[in-house]
C-alpha cells in the first residue's frame, strides 16, 4: 500500500474548466509538498503546507490534517497548466513519500 | 540568479563504470536534496544535506551510491560501479531551510543517466 494515494491519475480538461486534483496520505505528516513537472521535465515547487489553504494566482492548495487530505485547485485552467503534478508528504521524521502524480491534458 | 545547476544534462555510460553528477545549489540556500526519478518508481528522494552536513540517507539505494557535500556550493552523487537499473533522471534541488525539510524547494533541470 502506499503511503501518499492521488486521484485521479490522468485528467484531461477543457480550457476554463476548474480542476482539482486530489492526494491522500497515511502517515502523520509535518508538511505536504505540491510539485508540477512539466513536459520538459523540468519540477517546480508549487506549494509547501502544513495546515489550512494557500493560493498563487489561479492555484489553490489545502489541507485537512485531521483527514489526511490535501487538494490542488486550478482556477480558469489554460493548456500552460497541462503537466503532471505530484504531492509529496514529509512525515514527523523527515522521510519523503510520493504520489505518483496526476497527468493533466487543457485542451484549448 | 542561475537556480540550481546540475552537470552534466545527459551521460551514458556501461555498466560498471563510475558516474559523477555534480550540483550547485542556489547561492545562499542551506539544504540539498537529491532525488531520482523513474517511470517505474516515480520521484524518491535519495539525500538530502543541511548546512553541508547529510541529515537523511535513508534513500540511498545501495552501497554504491555516494553522495557528499564538500562546501555549500557544490555537492556529488556518485554511483560506483553503475548497473542498468540506475537509469534514471536525477534531480538535485535546494532551498533555505530552519531545521528541516519543510521549505519551497528549487529544482535544477536534472541528469538523465543511462547505463548501458
Amino acid at each position: 500500500k502506499n503511503e501518499v494515494e492521488q486521484s485521479p491519475q490522468n485528467l484531461t480538461a477543457q480550457e476554463g474548466e476548474f480542476i482539482t486534483i486530489n492526494c491522500s496520505y497515511s502517515v502523520g505528516i509535518s508538511a505536504l509538498h505540491w510539485l508540477q513537472q512539466h513536459p520538459g521535465g523540468g519540477i517546480v515547487s508549487l506549494f509547501m503546507l502544513s495546515s489550512g489553504k494557500k493560493k498563487h494566482g489561479r492555484l489553490i492548495a489545502t489541507i485537512n490534517i485531521q483527514e489526511k487530505h490535501s487538494s490542488l485547485h486550478i482556477t480558469a485552467s489554460h493548456p500552460r497548466d497541462s503537466a503532471v503534478y505530484i504531492c509529496a508528504a514529509v512525515n514527523t521524521g523527515n522521510q519523503f513519500y510520493f504520489g505518483t502524480g496526476t497527468s493533466l491534458t487543457v485542451i484549448p | 540568479d542561475a537556480g540550481v545547476i546540475q552537470s552534466p544534462r545527459h551521460e551514458v555510460t556501461e555498466m560498471g563504470q563510475e558516474v559523477t553528477l555534480r550540483c550547485k545549489p542556489i547561492s545562499g540556500h542551506n539544504s540539498l536534496f537529491w532525488y531520482r526519478q523513474t517511470m517505474m518508481r516515480g520521484l524518491e528522494l535519495l539525500i538530502y544535506f543541511n548546512n553541508n552536513v547529510p541529515i537523511d540517507d535513508s534513500g540511498m539505494p545501495e552501497d554504491r551510491f555516494s553522495a557528499k557535500m564538500p562546501n555549500a556550493s557544490f555537492s556529488t552523487l556518485k554511483i560506483q560501479p553503475s548497473e542498468p537499473r540506475d537509469s534514471a533522471v536525477y534531480f538535485c534541488a535546494s532551498s533555505l531551510a530552519t531545521g528541516g525539510p519543510y521549505n519551497e524547494q528549487f529544482f535544477g533541470p536534472g541528469t538523465r543517466l543511462t547505463v548501458l
